[in-house]
């Protein structure tokens, strides 16, 4: 699986669109992005996954660059409930076990 | 739908004891993981079930850790004997299936049992 990187940690005013970066430079061309979040004392939870296209959903919507070194994971309106450690992970099926990094902690503002 | 259920949530114990926890995966799940996630750090996966078939079990401490899922459905994963180490927190995750041809595959997890070796 291809190596992620990610801000440790960020900050965001509530209401306000949270973009979440990861860089993947070595991905390779069958490898997905997959985004979780893990908000305090629970476990990951999905959130949405692409390969080259740009994706939305009603939580989010994921941005792929066109040479698919990188990606944005994008909150439109972020809320005080999405503080929440985010992962970026890249993988060429879900049908493995996920390999999780440190992820980028939110912080989201009142 | 019910999500997945771990018990206990907390566990105190002291080092060279043994302790279990149990995972019930949401219904019809065929594929159950094991993930344990110290404190500041992202889950890492100790071993994963396609029924009651083990799939992956290459980052398990084999030598203290040992899982079963012997029906297929629900699952315990034992430490014997306990080291200070392995206070974490234990995540039980589970998925439809193990699809071929790179279908996605979402994996839902449980609330965790928190573990804390003394």
């Amino acid at each position: 699986d291809a190596k992620t990187t990610q801000p440790t940690s960020m900050d965001c005013a509530e209401g306000r669109a949270a973009n979440l970066p990861c860089n993947h430079s070595t991905i390779s061309g069958n490898e997905y992005v997959y985004w979780y979040r893990q908000i305090h004392s629970q476990g990951p939870q999905y959130i949405i996954h692409g390969l080259k296209n740009n994706e939305t959903n009603e939580m989010a919507s994921l941005i792929i660059t066109e040479d698919r070194k990188s990606s944005t994971l994008i909150l439109p309106h972020a809320t005080l409930r999405d503080t929440a450690v985010y992962y970026c992970i890249v993988m060429d099926t879900g049908r493995r076990a996920l390999t999780f990094g440190s992820g980028t902690r939110l912080q989201v503002q009142p | 739908e019910a999500g997945v259920a771990q018990s206990p949530r907390y566990k105190i114990i002291e080092k060279r004891q043994s302790v279990a926890f149990w995972c019930n995966p949401i219904s019809g799940h065929a594929t159950l993981y094991w993930y344990q996630q110290i404190l500041g750090q992202g889950p890492k996966l100790l071993i994963q079930f396609q029924n009651n078939g083990v799939v992956d079990d290459s980052q398990l401490p084999k030598d203290r850790f040992s899982a079963e899922r012997l029906k297929g459905v629900d699952s315990t994963l034992k430490i014997q004997p306990a080291k200070l180490e392995d206070s974490a927190v234990y995540l039980c995750a589970s998925s439809l299936r193990q699809p071929s041809g790179g279908l996605w595959n979402e994996q839902f997890f449980g609330p965790g049992t928190r573990l804390t070796v003394l």
